[in-house]
């Protein structure tokens, strides 16, 4: 089976521009989380969709936004880009939301680049 | 709030040796979930080994195990008989047990090298 599958690999914006970033999660699963990975820190969680549904929210401005598709697929919206919002987008997947055995599945992420 | 830190930033080992790597964490909450991630240049995060809080026995897999002392509040990750292929960066993480939005919360990293 496929892993958690994210487009595109690479993207260079400039700023001001908008950008949409894309992941499709492992089959069956239908919850989708988005991380942002800053060169040199932990990523920091941005926001979990499940059954459609935004269940969760980081500290991220209302530039960033998101939604989840029927298929359970996801896009990360990011407005007005930032310098700052130069970093790899890592997406997760898991089966549900609350139990404790569904591990989250990362993608391999989307490096962005804002110049 | 809940915090992670990893105090070290990178840690050398030697092939077929053992290495620690250090995380604490600061929560108010007693039920709570741990991770140790690890992530490779190929950027893919990968799981390694998870500890439930309320379980007082220490995880462990394979060469991998934890040392969980929940009243100091840390989870430090032990590589047994380190190979090549242990290289990456390392993430310690958690997340609330009643946390519905299954928010992972990560430390800094440590970047583990392991020598030839």
């Amino acid at each position: 089976d496929a892993g958690v599958t994210q487009s595109p690999t690479h993207l260079i914006k400039t700023r001001g521009q908008h950008v949409t970033l894309r992941c499709s999660p492992i089959s069956g699963h239908k919850s989708v989380s988005w991380y942002q990975q800053v060169l040199g820190q932990g990523p920091q969680f941005i926001f979990q969709y499940y059954e459609k549904e935004e269940r969760g929210r980081g500290n991220f401005p209302d530039r960033f936004s998101a939604r989840q598709f029927p298929n359970y697929s996801s896009e990360l919206n990011v407005n007005a880009l930032l310098l700052g919002d130069s970093a790899l987008y890592l997406c997760a997947s898991s089966l549900a939301q609350l139990l404790w055995g569904n591990e989250q599945f990362f993608g391999p992420g989307t490096r962005l680049t804002v110049l | 709030a809940q915090t992670v830190t990893q105090s070290q930033p990178e840690m050398s080992v030697q092939e077929a040796e053992t290495v620690t790597l250090s995380c604490t964490y600061d929560t108010s909450e007693s039920d709570y979930y741990l991770f140790w991630y690890k992530q490779p240049p190929s950027r893919q995060m990968i799981l390694v080994i998870r500890q439930e809080a309320y379980k007082q026995q220490n995880a462990t897999e394979n060469r991998f195990s934890v040392n969980f002392q929940k009243a100091a509040k840390s989870f430090s990750l032990k590589i047994s008989d380190s190979q090549l292929g242990d290289a990456a960066m390392y993430f310690c993480a958690y997340r609330s047990a009643d946390n519905q939005g299954g928010k992972l919360i990560f430390g800094q990293g440590t970047e583990l090298s392991v020598k030839p």
